[in-house]
């Protein structure tokens, strides 16, 4: 069982307000990751760190920025949010060693109005 | 460059039907594969990861298998319940060891009829 914690899971703002995504894990694992998908498309990497000060930005170009303070926290945000950020926001983590099997948060839905 | 198709899109059948899942990849040369399972405005839920030195993997009604040298996954789902409609995504980890990134497909929607 994945312990990996998504908050919030749903939230509505208005344009131009900063928020912040967090994302925790309990399992002591090296890597995390931020994906976001749109209802129905695929996923896409937007950030990834292997480990406590390490941040890498993923496969597709986000306006969002993230931090790893501390290996279980990894949060994402959006200096100033706008409808075009309206998405699923998607948290995962894997142990570096071993097969690197990917556990997934339950997801933060955010639309922005 | 590496790239996962899932065929088909959607997929319906009757309760209980014996139903298989298809994934290809282009590049051989892969660490493993996943499969996930989505549900509905939530995240995904690991099923089965299959080392590519392996052949399949068995998780109670779940068969994996692998040939990578087709470049060919299938998910099995042996007597298929209204509880399994969710979209299934395969997703594989190109060769290198752990630290690659997962290309994932685009999943196949399921749904079973009761």
């Amino acid at each position: 069982e994945a312990d990996i914690y998504q908050t919030p899971r749903y939230l509505v703002i208005g344009t131009g307000k900063k928020i912040t995504l967090e994302c925790s894990q309990t399992m002591g694992h090296d890597k995390m990751y931020w994906y976001q998908q749109d209802p129905g498309m695929e996923l896409h990497l937007i950030h990834y760190s292997y480990g406590v000060n390490s941040t890498e930005k993923g496969d597709l170009s986000s306006e969002s920025t993230v931090s790893r303070i501390r290996t279980e926290h990894f949060p994402l945000t959006l200096e100033s949010a706008r409808p075009s950020h309206t998405s699923q926001y998607l948290c995962a983590s894997a142990l570096a060693q071993a097969t690197g099997e990917l556990f997934f948060g339950e997801g933060s839905r955010l639309t922005v109005l | 460059k590496q790239e996962v198709t899932q065929i088909p899109a959607a997929l319906s059948v009757p309760e209980g039907e014996n139903l298989v899942l298809n994934c290809s990849f282009t590049d051989s040369a892969i660490y493993n594969l996943q499969w996930f399972r989505q549900d509905p405005g939530k995240g995904l839920t690991s099923l089965l990861l299959i080392q590519s030195s392996q052949r399949e993997q068995t998780s109670g009604r779940l068969n994996a298998s692998l040939d990578k040298s087709s470049g060919r996954s299938t998910l099995y789902i042996a007597a298929s319940q209204p509880g399994d409609s969710a979209t299934y995504l395969c997703a594989v980890r190109p060769g290198g060891g752990s630290q690659g990134n997962l290309i994932f497909g685009k999943g196949t929607k399921l749904s079973v009829k009761p």
